[in-house]
């Protein structure tokens, strides 16, 4: 079946502008997340969705960052005004209804963003 | 304090060789616990679970040892497709009903030579 998608694989944009990732999570799965990997470094949570329960987030570094997700399905990560720093892979990952022990994630190819 | 700390490598080993990679967390409440694999410029993809008595997939043995808050992945046998970066991952359920977010470690990266 299909996984995680996410579009665009790559995007390169002014310092200054707006940028949209997009997440399409494996279809049945309610937990949705954000993540943001710079270059050699380990993964930062950003954003989780779990069904039409508030998101968490508590992982945005800045009000420039904001995401959405219409109900169990895609979800978009917004990024202002972006920065230099904002250069990273965004990863989006989904999670089946979470079991006692948790649930597995399963990762998007993720979206390089780079900022000139 | 990071809340979940790993040797950040490199390991190096011969193929063949035994390795062993350990991880700390900070929070006491954490209830499961992952081993990841990410191979490079790629997305992170489960390797296994770690369960309070230990467990073991093939060469893979992972181990949880919660009165010290650490966990083990042991590599046996090690393969050149081994090569990647071992990401341990804590998850902590909050209370209220808003569930914690998996937290992951920085990775520790692993080279199998031939």
């Amino acid at each position: 079946g299909a996984g995680v998608s996410q579009s665009p694989s790559n995007k390169v944009t002014e310092k200054g502008k707006d940028v949209e990732l997009r997440c399409d999570p494996i279809s049945g799965h309610t937990a949705l997340y954000w993540y943001r990997q710079r270059l050699g470094q380990g993964l930062e949570f950003l954003i989780y969705f779990q069904g039409n329960s508030a998101p968490d987030k508590s992982g945005l570094p800045s009000d420039r960052f904001s995401a959405e997700r219409t109900g169990e399905s895609v979800s978009t990560l917004t990024i202002q005004r972006t920065q230099q720093e904002d250069s990273a892979v965004y990863l989006c990952a989904s999670s089946p209804r979470r079991g006692s022990w948790g649930n597995e994630q399963f990762f998007g190819p993720g979206t390089r963003l780079t900022v000139l | 304090r990071k809340e979940v700390e790993q040797d950040p490598g490199p390991f190096n080993v011969p193929e063949g060789a035994t390795v062993a990679f350990n991880c700390t967390y900070s929070n006491s409440a954490s209830q499961s616990f992952f081993w990841y694999r990410q191979d490079c410029r790629k997305e992170p993809k489960l390797l296994m679970s770690v369960y309070s008595s230990g467990n073991e997939d093939g060469r893979f043995t992972a181990q949880l040892n919660r009165a010290s808050q650490y966990i083990s992945l042991l590599i046996r046998d090690s393969k050149l497709s081994d090569s990647a970066t071992y990401l341990c991952v804590v998850n902590v359920e909050a209370s209220g009903g808003s569930a914690r977010q998996l937290t992951f470690g920085s990775g520790t990266q692993l080279t199998v030579l031939p």
